[in-house]
């Protein structure tokens, strides 16, 4: 079955280091998206991707950086510049950007990222 | 830039009762896209509904349809014979026509389902 792979689930990081979040979708969708969810602020976009070596900001971009080197994959780096980075990390896919509008995301399961 | 409103962080209904949740959004554009998303625990985000600005029917999933008001800007979402497995947060969201779109969220109701 076609999906979206989210991992780890859960992940700890201290204080200091970057971490490599993963998503690796195999259904054929061209755009690829990060958001970050926290209590009462609903999803916020991090980064997207409407085709290969080629991304966006979004609206809060600063402390993260992506790469997109295979349609298939689009990693999610947390750097220590990020000065708050505790939170759940979605990951999402749309066929293309104009069937986003049509028929929404398709979201993986999600990263639990905890800074100790 | 579009923003989506829901002023209910909390909602509660009882089994086989009727729930409505409350969504405005603010757009300049006239036709776009709403969605509405279910994240039960597990949480994976499901997309329950969706509704296309230039059609003036209400979307209609089963238990679940919305009442679009696109003059006043709103958009909820009604939940007909709540079950159990209705418990979850919900997100309304918005998304322009066309390419380079993206999602924009609310920040979510959590919907509790009381036996």
């Amino acid at each position: 079955d076609g999906g979206i792979t989210q991992s780890p689930k859960y992940l700890f990081r201290k204080e200091g280091q970057n971490v490599t979040l993963s998503c690796e979708q195999n259904l054929n969708h061209d755009a690829m998206y990060w958001y970050r969810q926290d209590p009462g602020q609903g999803l916020r976009l991090i980064y997207y991707s409407q085709i290969v070596n080629d991304f966006q900001k979004g609206d809060i971009a600063e402390g993260y950086s992506v790469s997109r080197e295979k349609k298939e994959s689009f990693p999610l780096t947390v750097t220590s510049a990020q000065k708050n980075p505790t939170a759940f990390y979605l990951c999402a896919s749309s066929k293309w950007t104009q069937q986003l509008a049509r028929y929404g995301y398709t979201f993986g399961s999600g990263t639990r990222l905890t800074v100790v | 830039a579009q923003t989506v409103t829901q002023s209910q962080p909390e909602m509660s209904v009882q089994e086989a009762e009727t729930v409505t949740l409350s969504c405005t959004y603010d757009t300049s554009e006239s036709d776009y896209y709403l969605f509405w998303y279910k994240q039960p625990p597990s949480r994976q985000m499901i997309l329950v509904i969706r509704q296309e600005a230039y059609k003036q029917q209400n979307a209609t999933e089963n238990r679940f349809s919305v009442n679009f008001q696109k003059a006043a800007k709103s958009f909820s979402l009604k939940i007909s014979d709540s079950q159990l497995g209705d418990a979850a947060m919900y997100f309304c969201a918005y998304a322009e026509k066309g390419s380079g779109s993206r999602l924009t969220f609310g920040e979510g109701t959590q919907l509790t389902v009381n036996p």
